[in-house]
């Protein structure tokens, strides 16, 4: 099977700018979550979609947006860029919802805000 | 928020030497994994502990689940450079995302 995917790998956009992100499960897993990876932060959660459903949200401000379509495919949205924003974004797929659930995680995409 | 401590920040040994990584934490998790994420790559999962004192062993690599459920450790014995990476532990609670520690740079040298 293959592995959880993401697009772009890297990318580079200066502030005010919005930014969408492209996330693809592995084949019939119906979980997909984001996490911002930083230096100083760690990972942190974004939120999760099952079946089109936004299940769990994190701490961020509401220029963070997501969408999961029918085929499990989902692409986060980051509106207003800010300098902060500049970090790895990592989606992780898994069969079910949940926190306890395996969680499969893809390569990331790179984001750097100038 | 970050519930889950994890102790060192850094750590640089030489081939063949044991060490420890800890994770701690005040709340109580119904279960906790432990990832290796290497550079350039997203997280990989190594293993998930469920029951308070479990122990689990993969290869080199010993997980042990605190008796209350709030605190874990990973033992690697005579590591190697292939050990090199970011080992991060994870706590899963019902209801709530699952909650990252900061993680462990380990750096293991020939």
């Amino acid at each position: 099977k293959a592995g959880v995917t993401q697009t772009p790998r890297y990318l580079i956009k200066t502030r005010g700018q919005q930014v969408t992100l492209s996330c693809s499960p592995i084949s019939g897993h119906r979980s997909v979550s984001w996490y911002q990876q930083t230096p100083g932060q760690g990972l942190q959660f974004l939120f999760e979609y099952f079946s089109e459903t936004q299940r769990n949200k994190g701490n961020f401000p509401g220029r963070f947006s997501g969408r999961q379509f029918s085929n499990s495919r989902s692409e986060m949205n980051v509106s207003t860029l800010e300098l902060g924003d500049s970090a790895l974004y990592l989606c992780a797929s898994s069969t079910q919802s949940g926190a306890g659930e395996t969680q499969y995680f893809g390569p990331g995409t790179r984001l750097l805000v100038l | 928020t970050q519930l889950l401590e994890q102790s060192p920040q850094f750590l640089s040994i030489q081939e063949g030497e044991n060490l420890t990584v800890y994770c701690n934490s005040s709340s109580v998790f119904s279960s906790l994994q432990w990832y290796r994420q290497e550079p350039g790559e997203g997280p990989v999962l190594l293993v998930t502990v469920v029951t308070g004192g479990e122990v689990k062993k993969l290869k080199r690599l010993t997980f042990q689940f605190g008796d209350a459920r709030k605190d874990s450790s990973l033992h690697i014995t005579a590591a190697q450079p292939g050990d090199t990476g970011l080992y991060l532990c994870a706590g899963a609670r019902p209801g709530y995302a699952l909650n990252f520690g900061k993680g462990t740079s380990l750096l293991v040298t020939p």
